[in-house]
């Protein structure tokens, strides 16, 4: 069964780093999402993104947030400074349609930890 | 903004015992409605959806949900649990104004043997 993957699975960073998360979404979905759920808590939206540009975003995702898809499989999250509170899981998701019309497939999480 | 609340944060039963999980949203218009779950250490999994057509949706592992319009709720039911459906629970809604996928804040379900 097709899925989503990301890596790392776990990326510890200092404060000011900047990080690269990397995702695979499935092979012909074409919309693409990035959640992220602090510890303990909800799973937020930070952006989605369709036809080489962002569809919408969050207040979460401000400058310090970017995302590309550089070839035809890779989807990327860049945080360019990384602050504490960034830590998080981060999901990466796909969905073959817009969410109007398809659920989204998740990935296993990528666990960023910032020290 | 629109929200999602799930009403119960932690829920204990018993094995054998019945579910039911409260979602509601508020949003008027359009929506796609979606019960995700989370077992521990795992990412997260679609139990079932809900676009159109018959409002008792069902999905895998025995689980079914009810859109009920006038409520504006779309909760979550298992007739007889079993200790493997410990987990976090998550509805979410996609509201037809956005591209994103809108997420209540979870209920963990303990399941005791």
């Amino acid at each position: 069964e097709p899925e989503v993957t990301q890596t790392p699975s776990h990326q510890v960073t200092q404060m000011g780093q900047e990080v690269i998360l990397r995702c695979v979404p499935i092979s012909n979905h074409l919309y693409f999402y990035w959640y992220r759920q602090i510890l303990g808590q909800k799973v937020e939206f930070l952006v989605s993104f369709y036809n080489n540009e962002i569809s919408e975003k969050s207040e979460i995702f401000d400058d310090q947030f970017s995302v590309e898809r550089p070839d035809g499989s890779n989807f990327t999250l860049k945080i360019r400074s990384t602050k504490l509170e960034d830590s998080a899981m981060y999901f990466c998701a796909s969905s073959e349609q817009g969410p109007m019309n398809t659920e989204a497939f998740f990935g296993q999480g990528t666990r960023l930890t910032v020290v | 903004a629109q929200s999602v609340s799930q009403h119960n944060h932690h829920v204990i039963l018993s094995e054998a015992a019945s579910l039911e999980l409260g979602c509601n949203y508020s949003y008027g218009g359009t929506v796609n409605l979606f019960w995700y779950v989370q077992y521990p250490g795992q990412h997260l999994q679609l139990l079932l959806k809900y676009f159109s057509g018959d409002p008792l949706v069902k999905g895998i592992k025995g689980f079914e949900a009810e859109f009920i319009k006038s409520k504006f709720s779309f909760n979550l039911r298992k007739p007889s649990v079993q200790w493997s459906d410990t987990a976090e629970y998550f509805c979410a809604v996609n509201m037809d104004y956005g591209q994103n996928f809108v997420f209540g804040p979870g209920t963990r379900l303990s399941v005791l043997p």
